[in-house]
């Protein structure tokens, strides 16, 4: 069974552009939320989503958005990309959205904006 | 606004020590505490998850207690290995949307 998968791992990008990240949720999982970690930080929360809503946003910037497939899988976009925007984004599933549901999380994507 | 913090920020231990990791929060309206373990530049692996309603729980070497009254969690690990060196992040769930996670304990356990 494969768990959370994201891609790309590594990405590398310049101030003002823009990048998306990809995520495909453990199997039997229908919730994912984002979580940027910069670097010796613990991760913060960006967004979730449920049923290809965005259900709760953290203090993000309107700069960062989303969107989920009715496959689950789903992507993170950031435009106008600042240099504090690099970061390990990571991606978590979990099976519903109820509090006793712990949430699986993926390998990350480490991106650097030059 | 709950707040996780985690002490010590960093520890090195030699082979076979016992030890503990600390993690307190601010507010105690929580529906559960998670520890993580982080190997460098890799995600998180869930190590153990402790319901409100539970005081501890134990996976192998590891137990974890939650007080959730006076805001407090402790991972400790028995008898270190060097396998164990990486970060330890703690957090907690104030809701059904996301986890708060502190800055997390940096371990080394020196063969």
């Amino acid at each position: 069974d494969a768990g959370v998968t994201q891609s790309p791992t590594h990405l590398i990008k310049t101030r003002g552009q823009q990048v998306t990240l990809r995520c495909s949720p453990k199997s039997g999982h229908d919730t994912v939320s984002w979580y940027q970690q910069a670097l010796g930080q613990g991760p913060q929360f960006i967004f979730q989503y449920y049923e290809e809503e965005e259900r709760q946003r953290g203090n993000f910037p309107d700069r960062f958005s989303g969107h989920q497939f009715p496959n689950y899988s789903s992507e993170l976009n950031v435009n106008a990309l600042l240099l504090g925007d690099s970061a390990l984004y990571l991606c978590a599933s979990s099976p519903g959205w109820g509090t006793g549901d712990t949430q699986y999380f993926g390998p990350g994507t480490r991106l650097t904006v030059l | 606004k709950q707040e996780v913090t985690q002490i010590p920020a960093a520890l090195s231990v030699p082979e076979g020590e016992n030890l503990v990791l600390n993690c307190s929060f601010t507010d105690s309206a929580i529906y559960n505490l998670q520890w993580f373990r982080q190997d460098p530049g890799k995600g998180l692996t869930s190590l153990l998850l402790i319901q409100s309603s539970q005081r501890e729980q134990t996976s192998g070497r590891l137990n974890a207690s939650l007080d959730k009254s006076s805001g407090r969690s402790t991972l400790y690990i028995a008898a270190s290995q060097p396998g164990d060196s990486a970060t330890y992040l703690c957090a907690v769930r104030p809701g059904t949307y996301k986890y708060i996670f502190g800055t997390g304990t940096r371990l080394k356990v020196l063969a």
